[in-house]
């Protein structure tokens, strides 16, 4: 099973500013097959980035992902104040199935 | 509009039995693979089962497997987690998710979620 660690565990920054956020794979994904996932609280995840670096539908392009093999980023380049939150990465490319990181909470400062 | 709404939740002793359902609309069911996520009360999330289109195909977490059974009705859009010997530790938040097309791909729509609680 692929683990995934996430860092770091919270991220205090003020609107306007950069945020990057790491994600670490015990072994290399597949075909890049990470996704990164946004959650605030009360509500369902929502799927952000997907292959490493393609934005879903209707994702803001403040929002980009990088990287591949075992290290990957999410980016946020200027802090809107709906973007604090929680992160998760998460690879879907080994069986038997899904794995996701512990998350990142991206706080306020 | 893609939609997603669990059912079944609620609480239940230790050993105790609950199924849950996850009305899909909005989209042709059976063209799509399915999942179950959950998420333990402020903790993260943690993949727990997949099946494919046509239900001939599931995988399981290690956690659950040999408790639960994932299915679906493609003519009733529904998908189904049957949960047996449930422990204090399933008690969580369990999302049904679809997945944007077949295997290794991600999960781009999620239903709101419904909270199983097992406890005495």
């Amino acid at each position: 099973e692929i683990v995934l660690t996430q860092s770091p565990g919270t991220l205090s920054l003020s609107p306007g500013e950069r945020a990057t956020l790491s994600c670490r794979a015990s072994q290399s994904v597949s075909s890049s097959y990470l996704a990164w996932y946004q959650q605030k609280p009360g509500q369902a995840p929502r799927l952000l980035i997907y292959g490493a670096s393609s934005r879903a539908t209707g994702i803001p392009d403040r929002f980009s992902g990088s990287g591949s093999g075992t290290d990957f980023t999410l980016t946020i380049s200027r802090l809107e104040p709906e973007d604090f939150a929680v992160y998760y990465c998460q690879q879907y490319g080994s069986s038997p199935g899904i794995t996701f990181g512990q998350g990142t909470r991206l706080e306020i400062k | 509009e893609v939609q997603l709404v669990e059912s079944g939740g609620g609480l239940v002793q230790p050993g105790g039995s609950l199924r849950l359902s996850c009305a899909a609309s909005g989209f042709t069911f059976s063209s799509y693979w399915m999942h179950w996520v959950r998420q333990a009360p402020g903790k993260g999330l943690v993949w727990v089962s997949r099946i494919n289109s046509d239900g001939s195909s599931t995988s399981y977490a290690d956690s659950v497997k040999g408790r639960f059974t994932i299915s679906r009705d493609n003519a009733k859009n529904t998908l189904y987690l049957q949960m047996n010997s449930l422990r204090a530790e399933d008690t969580a938040v369990y999302y049904c998710a679809r997945a944007a097309a077949g295997n290794w791909t991600p999960l781009n729509h999620w239903g709101q979620g419904t909270l199983v609680t097992v406890s005495s």
